[in-house]
């Protein structure tokens, strides 16, 4: 129950196209769901997050789009560059006392030009 | 640059070794993490530490320990070293305790392999 799944797990697209990265969880008790970006050889930097009470965030090219009662959110990145290609994470905190949080297994994303 | 700082970049040891590996957050961040990363597991949460104290505890072996100084800088020890020990960890350091909110700024991460 304190998994989150995350799919694909490999994704190429073109320069401009859009990617889509989905992941969905068991545990109604997360509150917060932040997306990481890897580069090689670098650590997780965070991208954008939303809280359940809303449905989509938007940052610049970056969007989440959140579905509570099928308990799934998803990463758009509209206009892909290929600065973008890195290993995208969602992820997810049950808040409380600790922000520990768990992460899906990740998704190398490749956007060709 | 995220502002957490780890040492050292690299690390190669023997089975059955010891070895401690080190962290310094953000100025101002109070909260400590400590993850794990490989191929197969992932990025796997280990234990977070809250201004010295122990605050939550995942997926950590009783061969790792951790601990966070008065200066909040924080080390974890991993001993009686096993080849499957062999991965990227990462320190991540916040702010807070546990907002839920509270954004999580990762270190470079350090590469142990275990020969």
């Amino acid at each position: 129950q304190q998994q989150v799944k995350q799919s694909p797990q490999s994704l190429i697209v073109q320069k401009g196209g859009i990617s889509i990265i989905n992941c969905a969880y068991e545990n109604t008790a997360f509150d917060y769901f932040p997306w990481y970006q890897q580069f090689p050889g670098k650590g997780p930097a965070l991208l954008i997050a939303i809280r359940p009470d809303v449905s989509e965030k938007k940052e610049g090219r970056f969007t989440i789009s959140f579905n509570k009662s099928a308990k799934q959110f998803s990463l758009h990145i509209m206009d892909s560059q290929p600065g973008d290609s890195a290993t995208y994470f969602c992820a997810a905190s049950d808040g409380g006392a600790t922000n520990k949080l768990i992460f899906g297994t990740g998704t190398l994303l490749a956007v060709q030009p | 640059d995220s502002g957490v700082t780890q040492t050292p970049k690299h690390l190669i040891t023997a089975t059955g070794q010891r070895v401690t590996l080190r962290c310094s957050p953000r100025s101002g961040d109070l909260s400590v993490y400590w993850y794990q990363q490989s191929l197969d597991q992932g990025l796997q949460f280990l234990i977070q530490y809250y201004n010295g104290e122990e605050r939550a505890k995942g997926n950590i072996l009783e061969r790792f320990s951790a601990q966070q100084f008065p200066d909040l800088h924080s080390e974890l020890n991993l001993s009686s070293l096993e080849l499957g020990d062999s991965a990227l960890y990462f320190c991540a350091s916040s702010e807070l305790a546990g907002a839920g909110t509270d954004t999580q700024y990762f270190g470079p991460g350090t590469r142990l392999t275990v020969l």
